[in-house]
């Protein structure tokens, strides 16, 4: 079974700071990782994806994730917050068996001018 | 470019309704997925399809019901709304059998309020 941990509900930074939304998933094969960016009142668009090969991944609008295999991590980051980043970011994992996807509950992410 | 639709972004019923929310995706994806997103509790699979006329329940399929007679078409039924059903529904699609690495697309969601 997979599950996925997001630690903080809610995460403030300051503009031009260093984004940093943590995310730890436990499956029992390898997964496949993802992130996803909602703002408000739309709905999930893909930020970027692990399936396999190098483990850290460049997204779009400047974010990247490490997959850390020892640490069953895959945090996100930024290393300068842009107020057009504040959102919902949510993590996502698949496994190489099954249709599902399971999600964290969500970061809700402020930039502070 | 993916383009996964839905019928309404908006929709206030009454408390014993009938409901249908519509999901059009037009990228010939195999699978389609009906979630529902609350404050708090992130994205919980209601059901989802995996092929026209196939469907399973996810985690929270109680109260609703799903259709799928085309490939491209996935409704998601509420029989009898109730106001613990107000929520915001997500659409999704993706590409392929089970196990594969695709992404989920998403709509733009449909926000319902049950009075």
């Amino acid at each position: 079974a997979q599950s996925v941990t997001q630690l903080g509900s809610h995460v403030s930074v300051s503009e031009g700071a260093l984004v940093l939304l943590r995310c730890n998933y436990s499956s029992s094969v390898p997964p496949y990782l993802f992130w996803y960016v909602q703002y408000p009142n739309q709905g999930l668009q893909l930020l970027l994806k692990y399936t396999t090969g190098a483990t850290l991944v460049k997204g779009i609008n400047g974010f990247e994730a490490e997959f850390k295999k020892s640490e069953t991590s895959f945090h996100l980051t930024k290393p300068s917050a842009h107020m057009s980043d504040a959102a919902e970011y949510f993590c996502a994992v698949s496994s190489n068996t099954g249709n599902q996807f399971y999600f964290g509950t969500g970061t809700s992410l402020t930039v502070i001018p | 470019d993916v383009k996964v639709t839905q019928s309404s972004r908006y929709l206030v019923k009454r408390t014993g309704e009938k409901v249908f929310l519509e999901c059009v995706q037009d990228m010939d994806h195999e699978n389609m997925f009906w979630y529902r997103q609350d404050p708090g509790l992130g994205l919980r699979l209601i059901y989802f399809s995996y092929d026209v006329k196939m469907k399973e329940k996810g985690d929270i399929p109680e109260g609703y019901s799903v259709s799928r007679e085309k490939k491209e078409r996935f409704s998601l039924i509420l029989e009898s709304a109730s106001t613990n059903q107000t929520s915001m529904y997500l659409c999704a699609s993706r590409r392929g059998l089970a196990g594969t690495r695709e992404t989920q697309y998403f709509g733009p969601g449909t926000r319902l309020l049950v009075l």
